[in-house]
């Protein structure tokens, strides 16, 4: 299966600029997608085909990549953005998913 | 306005078969590029991708579970259902339904429910 691999955690203060990473075992192509999931709620598609936004979604979100490294870029960053991100890839069967990145706000 | 609600037993025996059923408005199952998908979640962990199916009827598997797994729909009622067989411990977590566009991505979520397999 493809890993995807994030870093666990970021804390970051509001209206600075994050970035997020994930990084495949092997190429993806460009068919990665993020995942905002707050706590007791469920996933919430962010950015599709690595670099679309999805409708409804501000525009201090973007995202960006090609093969094996990802990066979701949140500018600038609010409290409302406090929540797990997740990355999923679906070149390669089976779709996997990220551990998920926490991001705190301080 | 696309939904979706996943419904299940909430609690169910080691050994036991999960039956889980997606019910959903806003597009058909029968419709080009669309797929129902199912992704679970242990409690404080993460997500893990079940299985697809599209609207050619066509079903997609994570291979580590496919043995204990099956996926269906009734396209007149919109719903989508997942069978997990012989049902364990590791079980225990929230299971999502989501429409899948063209099998690459999940934009609509159901809320989940919940389940526990304990004895």
């Amino acid at each position: 299966d493809t890993v995807l691999t994030q870093s666990p955690a970021l804390a970051v203060s509001p209206g600075e600029r994050v970035t997020i990473s994930c990084r495949a075992s092997e190429s993806v192509s460009t068919l990665m997608h993020w995942y905002q999931q707050k706590p007791g709620q469920q996933p919430k598609l962010l950015i599709y085909l690595a670099s679309h936004l999805e409708s409804g979604v501000p525009a201090r979100f973007s995202g960006s990549g090609s093969g094996t490294d990802f990066t979701l870029t949140i500018d600038p960053v609010e409290a409302d953005d406090t929540a797990t991100y997740y990355c999923q890839q679906s070149w390669n069967d089976p779709d996997t998913f990220g551990a998920g990145t926490k991001l705190e706000l301080k | 306005q696309v939904t979706l609600k996943e419904s299940g037993p909430g609690i169910l025996q080691p050994s036991q078969t999960l039956s889980l059923t997606c019910s959903f408005s806003g597009f058909l199952l029968s419709a080009s590029s669309v797929g129902v998908g199912w992704i679970r979640q242990p409690s404080g962990k993460g997500l893990e991708w079940l299985a697809t199916i599209g609207w050619e009827d066509v079903k997609h598997y994570n291979p580590s579970l496919k043995s204990r797994l099956t996926i269906s729909k009734d396209t007149s009622n919109n719903q989508v259902f997942l069978k997990i067989t012989s049902v364990d411990t590791a079980d225990t977590g929230t299971y999502y339904c989501a429409h899948s566009y063209n099998n690459w991505y999940f934009d609509f979520w159901g809320p989940g429910t919940m389940v526990t397999v304990s004895s």
